[in-house]
């Protein structure tokens, strides 16, 4: 069955810094997607970036990037150059796609907090 | 282009009060929806699925049911609302093969209070 594993509740990073938050996965899957999404205290899920698992290349979408550790199975998000509006919590999720009717599995979730 | 509509936007509704949220989807055929609960301050609990009309898988089982009575219609509903019931409802649709990434594209959310 698939897991994704947040294990960062919270985090913090100061305004125009990088960060990184973390994600682990677990499948039997041999085909799969990652992605990563963003929801302000408004409530939408914003989509931000994808990354398959046949991708040899990391994923970068503008200031957001992701980190594609195969063999570790992870796939941290790294923000650079962070902005008051990054604030949010984030959600790594996944989805199986040798079947591709399969629904997306999210982790519980890191709390970014950007700090002036 | 697609947008996903969802209503109400909130709603309180008391104990053993029924419920229906709905959820509809304009400019794609046969998408896959999902309806999704979010407790305060946690993550996304899949709650159904739907692949087809009158299609739906279930993923945690309690008092909550989905329908699909149209293509781009996907209900939520209950007979009696429990206090755990409270929630963020979102929808959510995607389309297999979709593009290349295969995301899901999530609704404006439903902000369910039981009293």
């Amino acid at each position: 069955a698939q897991k994704i594993t947040q294990t960062q509740p919270g985090m913090f990073v100061q305004e125009k810094e990088a960060v990184t938050l973390d994600c682990t996965y677990d499948t039997s899957d041999q085909s799969y997607g990652l992605f990563w999404y963003k929801q302000p205290s408004s409530g939408e899920m914003i989509f931000l970036i994808y990354q398959g698992s046949y991708d040899e290349q990391n994923a970068t979408e503008g200031r957001y990037s992701l980190n594609f550790q195969k063999a570790r199975k992870s796939a941290n998000l790294v923000i650079s150059a962070s902005q008051l509006g990054d604030s949010a919590m984030y959600f790594c999720a996944m989805r199986e796609l040798s079947t591709g009717n399969t629904p997306l599995v999210f982790g519980k979730g890191t709390r970014l907090s950007v700090i002036a | 282009s697609q947008t996903i509509h969802q209503w109400p936007a909130t709603l309180v509704q008391p104990v053993g009060s029924p419920l229906s949220l709905e959820c509809t989807v304009e400019g794609t055929s046969n998408p896959n929806l999902y309806w999704y609960r979010q407790a305060a301050g946690r993550g996304l609990q899949l709650l159904f699925y739907s692949v087809g009309i009158g299609q739906i898988s279930s993923e945690v089982p309690q008092n909550l049911s989905a329908s699909r009575p149209q293509d781009r219609q996907f209900i939520l509903s209950s007979k009696k609302l429990l206090l755990s019931d409270s929630g963020f409802y979102l929808c959510a649709w995607s389309v297999f093969p979709n593009r290349i990434t295969y995301e899901q594209y999530f609704g404006p959310g439903t902000r369910l209070t039981v009293t």
